[in-house]
């Protein structure tokens, strides 16, 4: 079946330093897709979300990029701090049916 | 704010029980959804409901049966616990512009 997936399962970075976290969808149907970040012990919580009409969207220090061309979904970090180290998950809305995750990618930011 | 509220955070229980985890929400909101987490695989949907009384199998439901009948309320049934269903359950609600989820069911099958 068809499922959304993320490039990497952890990431690395510095305190300041930009974050860039990725993911690929692979159905072409699906129309919106939304970013979660899950702290430990919470349930995911939403980040920002972009519909397909759109490649950007910004929002307080994240912006995420959409191309439909490669099916590819992207969520940029700036500044990242130490609050943000969480897993990300990216999940696409195939329009009537429940949302579909990716695996999630686990950020940790150093002092 | 929507508010979804899992009745435990952990849980453990033997083999062969059945188990029952509750979650309720305050929004009145018709779609509500249960996922299982597990490390590398992400969150998988186990059922969901778009109504009192009715329910759709997800990617995952075998092993698990689910009960609606109100709408605030949504509950996930494990039949006859198997050690292979310990896990992390997300309950969530929501509509076309994203979930509201609980802070998750941790349970233990031993």
């Amino acid at each position: 079946g068809e499922s959304v997936g993320l490039h990497l399962p952890t990431l690395s970075v510095q305190e300041g330093d930009n974050s860039i976290i990725n993911c690929a969808y692979s159905n072409s149907a699906s129309d919106y897709f939304i970013w979660y970040k899950q702290e430990s012990g919470k349930g995911p919580q939403f980040i920002i979300d972009i519909r397909s009409n759109m490649d950007k969207r910004q929002g307080q220090r994240v912006t995420v990029l959409l191309n439909k061309t490669v099916k590819h979904l992207s969520l940029q970090i700036a500044a990242t701090q130490p609050g943000d180290s969480a897993v990300y998950f990216c999940a696409e809305d195939q329009a009537g049916t429940a949302l579909i995750f990716g695996k999630g990618t686990t950020l940790s930011v150093s002092s | 704010d929507v508010k979804v509220t899992q009745s435990s955070r952990y849980l453990v229980k033997r083999t062969g029980e059945k188990v029952f985890l509750e979650c309720v929400q305050d929004m009145d909101h018709e779609n509500m959804f249960w996922y299982r987490q597990d490390p590398g695989l992400g969150l998988r949907l186990i059922y969901f409901s778009y109504d009192v009384k009715m329910k759709e199998k997800g990617d995952i439901p075998e092993g698990y049966s689910v009960s609606r009948e109100k709408k605030e309320r949504f509950s996930l049934i494990l039949e006859s616990a198997s050690t292979n269903q310990t896990s992390m359950y997300l309950c969530a609600t929501g509509r076309g512009d994203g979930y509201t989820f609980g802070s998750g069911t941790r349970l233990t099958v031993v």
